[in-house]
């Protein structure tokens, strides 16, 4: 059964800094890894979508890379700022239909100003 | 930019009670879903539903749950005999085709059973 861990389960930062929240999955045959923000309260937002046959993805100050072999993906947010504070979900498709993601319990991040 | 409607946002029932809660989806999508999450815990995912049945469901999703696709436009989550436990936010989401696509997920809807 896959298992999805974030670490940290919450980080607190000020603005203007790089970090990188860390997600690790406990099969390694994904069909692709999706990252969530959500809002307290809210709905997921999804912020990058990479397939098991790439390395990494980008948009905008968000990059997520894949280590597909080693169970492993990280989300890197450059130059934080207080609007990104949120929880950020990491999850998992481990087949190519209709399957269900397997989600991790998330990084809350609060960014300071 | 299209998105996931679900209704209501917020429903209060009692126990044993019925429950409908609705979703439209992104109109061209094909493939939906429901998942749920309990205050302070993962989501979960419950049920996939593809051309017209069910594709995929997990434990959680038992004899209480059913899905529905009454009409072109709407997609229904109903439980039939609410339980405390059953007290969580329910997401919906669609894709427009299989796994590759990225999900898109609703608003939600909290339900809070007394």
């Amino acid at each position: 059964k896959q298992e999805v861990t974030q670490i940290p389960a919450a980080l607190s930062v000020p603005e203007g800094e790089n970090l990188v929240l860390n997600c690790s999955f406990t099969d390694s045959a994904i069909y692709n890894l999706q990252w969530f923000r959500q809002d307290p309260g809210k709905g997921l937002t999804s912020l990058l979508l990479i397939q098991s046959s790439q390395r990494e993805q980008t948009s905008g100050r968000l990059n997520a890379s894949l280590d597909k072999s080693s169970g492993r993906s990280t989300l890197y947010i450059a130059a934080s700022q207080p609007g990104d504070s949120a929880t950020y979900l990491c999850a998992v498709r481990s087949g190519g239909g209709a399957d269900g993601l397997t989600f991790g319990k998330g990084t809350h991040l609060i960014i300071q100003p | 930019e299209p998105e996931v409607t679900q209704t209501p946002s917020h429903q209060v029932t009692q126990m044993g009670q019925e429950v409908i809660l609705r979703c439209v989806p992104i109109s061209n999508h094909l493939y939906f879903y429901w998942y749920r999450q309990i205050l302070g815990q993962k989501v979960e995912f419950l049920v996939s539903f593809y051309n017209n049945e069910i594709s995929e469901k997990s434990e959680i999703f038992d004899d209480q749950f059913s899905v529905e696709r009454p009409d072109g436009s709407n997609f229904t989550l109903k439980i039939r005999s609410t339980k405390l436990e059953d007290s969580a936010m329910y997401f919906c989401a669609s894709n427009e085709g299989a796994g590759a696509n990225v999900l898109t997920f609703g608003a939600g809807s909290r339900l809070t059973v007394l």
